[in-house]
């Protein structure tokens, strides 16, 4: 089972809709980030989240607002979308990087998100 | 600027057979990481593996095996005897030491079919 939990696994949305995705994790790392992959595209990143605070933002629209409430929660918050924001958005988590040491990334399952 | 070349779009082979899927990588930095991720039709990405670059031993695992070379800028993956749920994209990632994981650079991904 994955230790990263993302909700919903899928989602329908119109365009003027607002939705957010949830992630969890509890392995205490202190980095998350938010990727949007597209079929068969490796995973952009968008978002990244180093001890609670926002540390990358890969000049992603505005319609897609992140939050990491704590250390073990992070969201994505979505207004406004268009229909080419339909993909598979994945959560990941890590250990921030430390003492040159960089780790690898734990992923959710995605939530799969359809904008119509 | 990094970037992560997986010439193999998609691969298929039948069960036992032998597989290797190549990575080459650019940087410039002397100091990074390397990674190898398995996605499977369920979405999540798993790791597999992390290399830095001064680790140029060769590692195995079971049935899989990596292959590191710096003189050719490459870190190939090789599974042996293949079964059906080695099915899935894999992807090769590169993260130099002065980002966090989450700025890894992704490989396109090979897509491996293994038939029974």
């Amino acid at each position: 089972d994955t230790e990263v939990t993302q909700t919903p696994k899928h989602l329908v949305m119109g365009m003027t809709n607002k939705k957010s995705l949830k992630c969890e994790q509890h392995m205490g790392h202190r980095a998350m980030y938010w990727y949007k992959q597209k079929a068969k595209k490796p995973p952009e990143l968008m978002f990244v989240y180093s001890y609670e605070k926002l540390s990358i933002n890969e000049s992603v629209p505005s319609r897609f607002s992140p939050e990491c409430p704590n250390s073990s929660l992070l969201n994505l918050h979505l207004h406004a979308l268009q229909p080419e924001d339909s993909a598979l958005y994945l959560c990941a988590s890590s250990q921030p990087r430390r003492g040159g040491v960089v780790g690898e990334l734990f992923f959710g399952e995605g939530s799969r998100l359809t904008v119509l | 600027a990094q970037k992560v070349t997986q010439a193999q779009t998609e691969i298929s082979v039948v069960e036992k057979e032998d597989v290797t899927l190549d990575c080459v990588y650019e940087t410039r930095d002397t100091t990074y990481y390397l990674f190898w991720y398995k996605q499977p039709p369920s979405g999540e990405l798993v790791f597999l593996i992390r290399r830095n670059s001064f680790d140029e031993q060769n590692e195995i695992s079971g049935r899989y095996s990596w292959n590191f070379q710096k003189s050719t800028s490459s870190f190939n993956f090789t599974i042996t005897a293949s079964q059906v749920v080695d099915s899935a994209v894999y992807f090769c990632a590169l993260s130099e030491v002065d980002t966090n994981a989450g700025k890894s650079t992704f490989g396109d991904g090979t897509t491996l079919t293994v038939k029974p």
